[in-house]
């Protein structure tokens, strides 16, 4: 079965600028969920999404932003970057009941903001 | 609010001598908890998980873990380590009834040959 996999895995923008990260869930996983990790912390919880639909959002502001399709893939969109947006940003597949809480990682999308 | 309180930053620790890296836990309702390894340069990677049941879990590359309840505690233990176990580990929980899984800040594993 394949992995979780998130392109690109490094790239570098200016403030101000936009960036839109992408995600492909593990074979059989219908939720997907963004986590952004800073240098030297734990993965912090952006949010979630099942079935197309938001489902759950941590403590994040509106530019970020994000989608899922119908293939269960996904998008997160990040406006108007800020130098405090550079990080490792993770995104994390899980099944459908009885372990939607167990997540599949994939290797991660670095952001640096100049 | 749930939230993870990983006691150690940095543990360093001999080659073959035994690890415990310590977690412990808040939450208003049942819980979930897990512990990741993450590697240089990598994502998270499952070490081990409890759902229910037997409050001893064992998981990949050696490493367990004892859920205690009434300490709130998840503590991860090896009995003798490897060099190739030093890596960043986050012990997380999320709630039976939601699927946001909160995470620690994480200790470092450094082991000294």
């Amino acid at each position: 079965e394949t992995g979780v996999t998130q392109s690109p895995t490094h790239l570098i923008k200016t403030r101000g600028q936009q960036v839109t990260l992408r995600c492909s869930s593990q074979s059989g996983h219908n939720t997907v969920s963004w986590y952004q990790q800073a240098l030297g912390q734990g993965p912090q919880f952006i949010f979630q999404y099942y079935r197309e639909e938001e489902n759950g959002r941590g403590n994040f502001p509106p530019r970020f932003s994000g989608l899922q399709f119908p293939n269960y893939s996904s998008e997160l969109n990040v406006n108007a970057l800020e130098l405090d947006d550079s990080a490792l940003y993770l995104c994390a597949s899980s099944p459908e009941g009885g372990g939607a809480n167990v997540l599949t990682f994939g290797a991660g999308s670095r952001l640096t903001v100049l | 609010a749930q939230s993870v309180t990983q006691l150690d930053s940095q543990v360093p620790v001999f080659e073959e001598a035994p690890v415990e890296l310590r977690c412990n836990y808040s939450s208003s309702v049942s819980v979930y908890l897990f512990w990741y390894v993450q590697y240089p340069n990598q994502g998270l990677q499952l070490l081990l998980k409890y759902l229910s049941g037997s409050t001893l879990v064992k998981g990949i590359n050696g490493f367990e873990a004892e859920f205690n309840k009434s300490q709130t505690s998840f503590h991860l233990r090896k009995p003798s380590v490897h060099i190739s176990d030093t890596a960043e580990y986050f012990c997380a929980v999320s709630s039976a009834s939601y699927d946001k899984v909160i995470f620690g800040p994480g200790t470092s594993l450094s082991v000294i040959p």
